[in-house]
């Protein structure tokens, strides 16, 4: 089982939907990652997070340490979302960062 | 301005072959990785470095040598080839370990 597990694993939304992306991890923490990859390839760093929520543009991200859970949420889908989504943690015995399998999403318009 | 520049983008060769991905930043940041992302899109950390000493090495075979000469760059030698080399490689850095990321936009590497 991996330390780190993202549900779902595709997702189809339509346009303007809201979204949600969970990550469950298994490991202690100090911090967790929330990327986007996109079709080309590049990898995005959207969050970083210890504790709480943070927020950017349409994006939020939320942490409950105690749960080992944290969700990222897409408000007003748009088609440019569409994307893989890869929660990753710090932490674990070799205090390295563990990514998650991802998220695909496509938003369709 | 690039922030973390891979190169080369796509990389072909034979089995057998020894080749060198070089990667650069210039965020300032002390920290420098190298992340293997095969077919199923799945990353894994192969190497981390600060400030020029290793201090993650994953069970990695031996034909892959990292190699940082300062703490901007930390390239990646891989001798002879095999097909399951063939991967997308990216290369990260960050101020501090487990701190913001920024990654390079990844070589693909296909070995035939």
């Amino acid at each position: 089982k991996n330390e780190v597990e993202q549900s779902p694993q595709n997702l189809t939304a339509q346009e303007g939907e809201f979204i949600t992306i969970n990550c469950s991890y298994s490991v202690g923490i100090s911090a967790l990652h929330w990327l986007q990859q996109h079709p080309g390839g590049g990898i995005v760093s959207l969050f970083m997070l210890s504790s709480g929520k943070k927020k950017h543009g349409r994006l939020i991200a939320t942490i409950n340490i105690q749960e080992k859970h944290s969700s990222l949420h897409i408000t007003a889908s748009h088609p440019r979302d569409s994307a893989v989504y890869i929660c990753a943690v710090h932490g674990g015995a070799t205090n390295k960062l563990i990514f998650g399998t991802g998220t695909l999403l496509a938003v369709q318009p | 301005d690039t922030a973390v520049s891979q190169t080369p983008k796509y990389l072909v060769t034979q089995m057998g072959n020894d080749k060198s991905i070089k990667c650069e930043q210039n965020l300032g940041h002390d920290t420098m990785y190298w992340y293997k992302q095969d077919s199923k899109k799945f990353l894994k950390i192969m190497f981390s470095y600060n400030n020029k000493e290793l201090i993650i090495n994953e069970t990695v075979p031996n034909r892959f040598s990292p190699k940082s000469p300062d703490k901007a760059h930390l390239n990646l030698h891989i001798n002879s080839l095999e097909l399951g080399d063939s991967a997308v490689y990216f290369c990260a850095s960050s101020l501090g370990q487990g701190n913001g990321y920024t990654f390079g936009s990844g070589t693909r590497l296909t070995v035939v």
